[in-house]
């Protein structure tokens, strides 16, 4: 089964809009971690922002925040005032305390902001 | 120089050459990691070390080599690719077993074998 599942290839959202991209995830351990990467075309990977599993809050970060969904395994990235450069691949990622140096990473999403 | 440094930024070679991509971090982690993206797949992870020990080798083929000659470097030898080697190869590095803390990425190798 794949651990980390994004089910949007591609999203498009007008500048200055909010847009949400779905991550869902699959662990037994009760502990983890999320994150969120953001690759330009350049290719360097970015990171954006990080939710723990036993945090109880959203994690918030400028412009992004993470709504963080326990019982439903889903760790969605919020872009808030969406600008031309937010348009990028964006990847969710997760880290088990179990096995804890791997990083399981999504398919990704390609997010297009038009202006 | 801080993050993670990865050389060379882009490289053209033909199957029968001998290379070898770099990666030095200086963010005082201990465990550093090779990840291959072709296009329009997921990342794939090659290889981890923990403390320079190799701890994952996600059945890459021979022809790549890791090496890891302490926590802060970490190289991939390549040697008679295939066309299909041809990827963006990306370095990281971060704490060991600490799931709090993310992954940090090199700018990659784009790669392309002819």
């Amino acid at each position: 089964a794949q651990k980390i599942t994004q089910t949007q290839p591609g999203m498009f959202v007008q500048e200055k809009e909010a847009v949400t991209l779905d991550c869902t995830y699959d662990t037994s351990d009760q502990s983890y971690g999320l994150f969120w990467y953001k690759q330009p075309s350049s290719g360097e990977m970015i990171f954006l922002i990080y939710q723990g599993s036993y945090d109880e809050q959203n994690a918030t970060e400028g412009r992004y925040s993470l709504n963080f969904q326990k019982a439903r395994k889903s760790a969605n990235l919020v872009i808030s005032a969406s600008q031309l450069g937010d348009s990028a691949m964006y990847f969710c990622a997760m880290r088990e305390s179990n096995t804890g140096n791997q990083f399981y990473f999504g398919t990704g999403t390609s997010l297009t902001v038009i202006p | 120089e801080t993050g993670v440094t990865q050389t060379p930024r882009h490289l053209v070679m033909g199957m029968t050459n001998k290379k070898s991509l770099k990666c030095e971090q200086h963010l005082g982690h201990n465990a550093m990691y090779w990840y291959k993206q072709s296009a329009k797949k997921p990342l794939e992870l090659m290889f981890v070390y923990n403390f320079k020990e190799q701890t994952e080798n996600n059945s890459v083929p021979s022809r790549f080599s890791p090496e890891c000659p302490n926590s802060s470097h970490l190289f991939l030898h390549l040697h008679t690719l295939q066309p299909e080697d041809s990827a963006l190869y990306l370095c990281a590095s971060s704490q060991v077993r600490d799931r709090d803390t993310e992954a940090f990425f090199g700018q990659g190798t784009r790669l392309t074998v002819v």
